[in-house]
């Protein structure tokens, strides 16, 4: 099975600044989704196909990458936007996911 | 609204058999994979089953073939998860998932609350 390995663990961000997270495939995938937790929530989809923001994700989301490397960026963090993000690829069965990263306020 | 509710999750012994339910509302459920998934305390999610639109077509995680069914009625816009021969590593919170599409390799736009499975003598 695919391994989604996701950096960093934690990443501290003032608000208002660019937060950059990574995550990278074992292998090759074409089709990689991204979410959103917080505590004591679920997940919250918000971006599928590597770039395409689901309905209603505000456009300061923005999903890049192909291959094996894919970013999420965050252009400006708001306050509830500090939460625990990972990624999915469904490519191959099964679906796996990274571990997460922890968005956290600096 | 998509709403996903899911029951079914207790206290269970090593070996024990237990079945999970998903209640879905607000979307056409008979149009779109389902799946369940699950979440184990300060682990990644992991993928347990999925299941096709009419339901004839199936899979499973190897970690839970053979002990984990998957099924659906579309007629009562509901989703099951039979396990048995449960184990502790099973312990998890269970998910029931919508695809966003219509294909079983798909993103998942909406997840139940969950619904917690512990395995323990």
């Amino acid at each position: 099975e695919i391994v989604m390995t996701q950096s960093p663990a934690t990443l501290s961000v003032s608000p208002g600044e660019r937060a950059t997270l990574s995550c990278r495939a074992s292998q090759s995938v074409n089709n990689l989704a991204w979410y959103q937790q917080k505590p004591g929530q679920t997940p919250r989809l918000l971006i599928y196909g590597a770039s395409t923001r689901a309905t209603g994700i505000p456009a300061r989301f923005s999903g890049s990458g192909s291959g094996t490397e894919f970013t999420l960026t965050i252009s400006s963090l708001q306050s509830e936007d500090f939460a625990v993000y990972f990624c999915q690829q469904y490519d191959n069965w099964p679906a796996t996911f990274g571990q997460g990263t922890e968005v956290e306020i600096k | 609204e998509v709403r996903l509710v899911e029951s079914g999750g207790v206290l269970v012994q090593p070996g024990g058999s237990l079945r999970l339910s998903c209640s879905a509302s607000g979307f056409s459920f008979s149009s779109y994979g389902m799946h369940w998934v699950r979440q184990a305390p300060g682990k990644r999610v992991e993928y347990v089953s999925a299941i096709s639109t009419s339901g004839t077509t199936t899979y499973h995680a190897d970690s839970v073939k053979g002990r984990f069914t998957i099924s659906r009625d579309n007629s009562n816009n509901t989703l099951w998860l039979q396990m048995s021969n449960l184990r502790p590593d099973d312990t998890a919170v269970y998910h029931c998932v919508k695809g966003g599409c219509s294909r079983l390799a798909c993103w998942f736009d909406s997840w139940g609350q969950g619904t917690l499975v512990t395995v323990s003598s």
